[in-house]
């Protein structure tokens, strides 16, 4: 059965301590992971797409990387306002333009 | 600004009541999606269409039905067969199967 997994459930980090988020998949195929960013009672915003092993995408503090098994997203001296879920979804062959989503990372960055 | 706009942003009902959610974008996004989003699960897809005039079941279409007689718009009724319809509604669009941007959302409460 296709499924994504992200880990871990919630995450605890202080102003500036580095840490990454994981998201692993198994799909028959994948056609390309996203991340995105939501915020309490707001719609997700979109991060990053990752189309293939080895690729690498980066936007302020954030940087996600995908290997053929797994997704992390990286963040680099966090601060307050990156607090949120974190939301990761892949797009498998065959299913058209459908994604599916994993159940997030709530990300909570203390001063 | 180009974007999706879901309208109202809270929307309570009676039990036994039809109720519409609203969803338009001017992104010019062929294609279109609803969303459920529960605590502690991730994003559940209802329906998604491709194209104008077309739609299809997404993975918890029951109790649920959508129309795409415009491009630019793709509501939602939840209807009374909907046995647990409490909950917080995402509308996303997206140019084929690259990624998915989304509306703010919709908070449905169902007494």
């Amino acid at each position: 059965e296709d499924q994504v997994t992200q880990s871990p459930e919630a995450l605890r980090l202080q102003e500036g301590e580095s840490s990454s988020l994981n998201c692993s998949y198994t799909v028959s195929g994948l056609r390309g992971l996203f991340w995105y960013r939501q915020d309490p009672g707001k719609g997700p915003e979109f991060l990053f797409t990752l189309y293939s092993a080895g690729e690498e995408k980066e936007k302020e503090r954030l940087k996600a990387t995908l290997t053929k098994k797994e997704s992390f997203l990286h963040i680099t001296a966090p601060k307050p306002e990156d607090s949120a879920t974190y939301l990761c979804a892949v797009h498998m062959t065959g299913t058209a333009s459908k994604l599916t989503f994993g159940t997030g990372t709530r990300l909570q960055v203390t001063l | 600004d180009g974007g999706i706009t879901q309208s109202p942003k809270y929307l309570f009902r009676k039990e036994g009541q039809n109720v519409t959610l609203s969803c338009e974008q001017n992104l010019n996004h062929d294609a279109m999606y609803w969303y459920r989003q529960d605590p502690g699960q991730g994003l559940r897809l209802i329906y998604y269409s491709q194209i104008v005039n077309d739609f299809q079941k997404g993975d918890i279409a029951e109790g649920y039905s959508v129309s795409r007689e415009k491009k630019e718009s793709f509501p939602l009724t939840v209807t009374s067969a909907q046995k647990n319809p409490t909950a917080f509604y995402l509308c996303a669009s997206s140019s084929g199967a690259r990624e998915q941007y989304f509306g703010p959302g919709t908070r449905l409460t169902v007494t």
